[in-house]
């Protein structure tokens, strides 16, 4: 079946520091990646997604790299901000079957970023 | 500003009352989703629906009742629920049939969540 485990957290930082939250997953088919993040009192917003092996999502500092040979998808960032403080969960879509869109998600990392 | 919205953003309702949540989404999808959001456990998909057809329900229990009357509408009723019902539940459209969706890998557009007590 499709599973996505994610670190637990929480994970707190300085500002500036470098930042590894570790995803692995286990899918049936080829699927695609995702990182959403979730700032306090809001839903989830995509942060990155990569649709196939070797890509690379980016975006706001942030990067992860569809690694198929070890099922991960880990997320880094190379300087966080207090502003990067939120919860960010990985996930995983299949495309086969009925559902569209069916987001198989991580159990979410609570990040949190001290000046 | 992700183009799906929920309402009420707050709710607090007791084990009797009758509720219900509304969702809007503004971007043209035809698909939508209920995710229940609790604490220290994974985000749990409640229904999908598909061009306004229900095509997943993940064994919830029937106290929740969705509706779907149109693309752009989606609503959770919400009757005699329990204390453990206490959640986040958060509202989600994506591109559906005939969108294009298996080509842009399924990406969920999610409203902001509708926090609900119940007591």
């Amino acid at each position: 079946g499709n599973s996505v485990t994610q670190m637990e957290g929480p994970v707190t930082l300085s500002e500036e520091a470098f930042l590894t939250i570790n995803c692995t997953y286990t899918a049936t088919g080829y699927p695609s990646l995702f990182w959403y993040v979730q700032y306090p009192g809001e839903g989830l917003q995509l942060l990155l997604k990569a649709t196939k092996a070797d890509d690379k999502g980016s975006n706001k500092g942030f990067e992860a790299t569809y690694r198929k040979e070890t099922t991960s998808f880990h997320l880094e960032k190379g300087s966080v901000q207090v502003s990067d403080s939120a919860v960010y969960f990985c996930a995983l879509s299949d495309h086969r079957g009925s559902t569209l869109g069916r987001l198989y998600f991580g159990r979410g990392t609570q990040l949190t970023v001290w000046p | 500003e992700t183009g799906v919205t929920q309402t009420p953003r707050h709710l607090v309702m007791g084990m009797t009352n009758k509720k219900s949540l509304k969702c809007e989404q503004h971007l043209g999808h035809n698909a939508m989703y209920w995710y229940k959001q609790s604490a220290k456990k994974p985000l749990e998909l409640m229904f999908v629906y598909s061009l306004e057809e229900r095509v997943e329900n993940n064994s919830v229990p029937s106290r929740f009742s969705p509706e779907c009357p149109n693309s752009s509408h989606l609503f959770l009723h919400l009757h005699t629920l329990q204390p453990e019902d206490s959640a986040l539940y958060l509202c989600a459209s994506s591109q559906g049939p005939g969108q294009g969706a298996q080509i842009k890998g399924g990406e969920l557009f999610f409203g902001e969540g509708s926090r609900l007590t119940v007591l």
